[in-house]
Formats: C-alpha cells, structure tokens, sequence
C-alpha cells in the first residue's frame, strides 16, 4: 500500500515557468488537500477537494490552481511561478463525513525553489 | 478562520515528562489534531480530540478543553527519537484544518 505519492520530489524553477506537482492517493479517500510549509508559519491550505469534481479555496490560492478529475489525483499547477512560492508542498488526504476522526494523511511533499 | 498558538520551542532530558500547550480560537470547532513531524519529513497523526477529556495512546496523551479553547499534548518517558517538531491543529465544520507554527522538542541525553 503506498498511500500518497508526491512527485517530483524536489525541483528547482526558473520564475515565469509553469510547474504542474502531482499527488496520487490509493486510500480512496474522497477528500483531497495541498498545504505549503514555510519556516516559522506552519502548514497553511492553498486548495482543497472535498469530491471528485469539487473545488475549493483554503488560505493561500493565489498563483495556484487545481482540479479533481477523479478520486485519486490532486494536481496542483504554479501557472507563473515567483520566489514567494518557494516552499516545502504537501498534499493530504482523509475520508471526510460518515463519522470517525477523519484524520488527514499527508503524503512525503515537494521541495520546490523559484529563482 | 482560527488563531492557533503555540510554544515555538522546547527541550527536555530523556526519560523525562513534556507538556505542549495549545491555544485557540476558532469559527466553528470540529476537532483538535496532534501530529509529529520530524525534521525533513511529512506530518504524521498522532492525537485526535473532539470532546473535552484525555485520550490516552501509549507514552503520548492528549487533553482538550473546549470552552477554555485549550489543548495539551503530554509526553511521556521521552526518547531521543521524539525530537520533532509537533503540529497543533484545530478543524473546522467544512473538515478543513489549520495549524499552529508547530513547537520544536529537542530531547537531550
């Protein structure tokens, strides 16, 4: 069972170029998540999917975007990309509804660098 | 939205007994998280919390009062190994969470 998987593992980018990271979960979980990871201010949610199809803003979307086509894949897409977003990326998953703790899963994040 | 604090760091000896506190203040509670995150690592879950009380796991124990906004995490009998960075993180009713900074524990021989 491999859980989540984060690709690349880490990149370095030039500024202005597109960046697509990809995040696949086979839990199954319908709920899907991406957070950035900066020294001294925590995790902070730039995008979240409750369900296949479904969308939505956390804390920090601006300069990213993402879409769910399907219950696995999270795709989170830097359409230009600029220093500010250098940043440790974690994507996440749980069950959400239905009862229990729903705990979110995270998967090993991606180290990315704009220059 | 939440206001989540937290001590930045601390350190203990091995062997010994470290409480973690956790402040906040929030728009709709739905659960107070623990996780542990080792340096270069992802998060892991540790502790879950819903209604006011102790829950106990092994050497880790986690406390939450609701109407004081206020949670702890205790641990116990400290290893090397649980030198880490621990997440405190507060849930709200559209199953989205928010986390602290994180405290830092350094464990000292």
């Amino acid at each position: 069972i491999a859980g989540i998987t984060q690709a690349p593992t880490s990149q370095i980018l030039a500024a202005g170029r597109r960046m697509t990271l990809r995040c696949t979960q086979d839990m199954r979980h319908n709920a899907m998540y991406w957070y950035r990871q900066d020294l001294g201010l925590g995790l902070r949610l730039i995008h979240y999917s409750n369900t296949a199809g479904t969308t939505g803003k956390g804390e920090v979307p601006d300069g990213y975007s993402v879409s769910r086509a399907n219950t696995d894949d999270f795709p989170l897409t830097l359409a230009s990309a600029v220093p500010s977003q250098t940043s440790v990326y974690f994507c996440a998953s749980s069950v959400v509804g239905g009862g229990g703790s729903n705990t979110q899963y995270f998967g090993p994040g991606t180290r990315l660098t704009v220059l | 939205g939440q206001n989540i604090d937290q001590p930045t760091e601390m350190t203990a000896t091995e062997g010994a007994i470290v409480q973690i506190n956790c402040t906040y203040q929030t728009s709709g509670f739905n659960g107070l998280f623990w996780y542990q995150q080792h340096a270069g690592e992802a998060p892991t879950f540790l502790s879950y919390n819903v209604l006011d009380g102790l829950e106990e796991k092994g050497r880790f124990s986690s406390f939450l009062s609701r109407s004081k906004g206020y949670s702890y995490l205790l641990l116990k009998e400290l290893q090397m190994k649980d030198s880490a960075s621990y997440l405190c993180a507060v849930r709200d009713r559209d199953y989205k969470l928010s986390f602290g900074a994180g405290t830092t524990v350094t464990v000292r021989a």
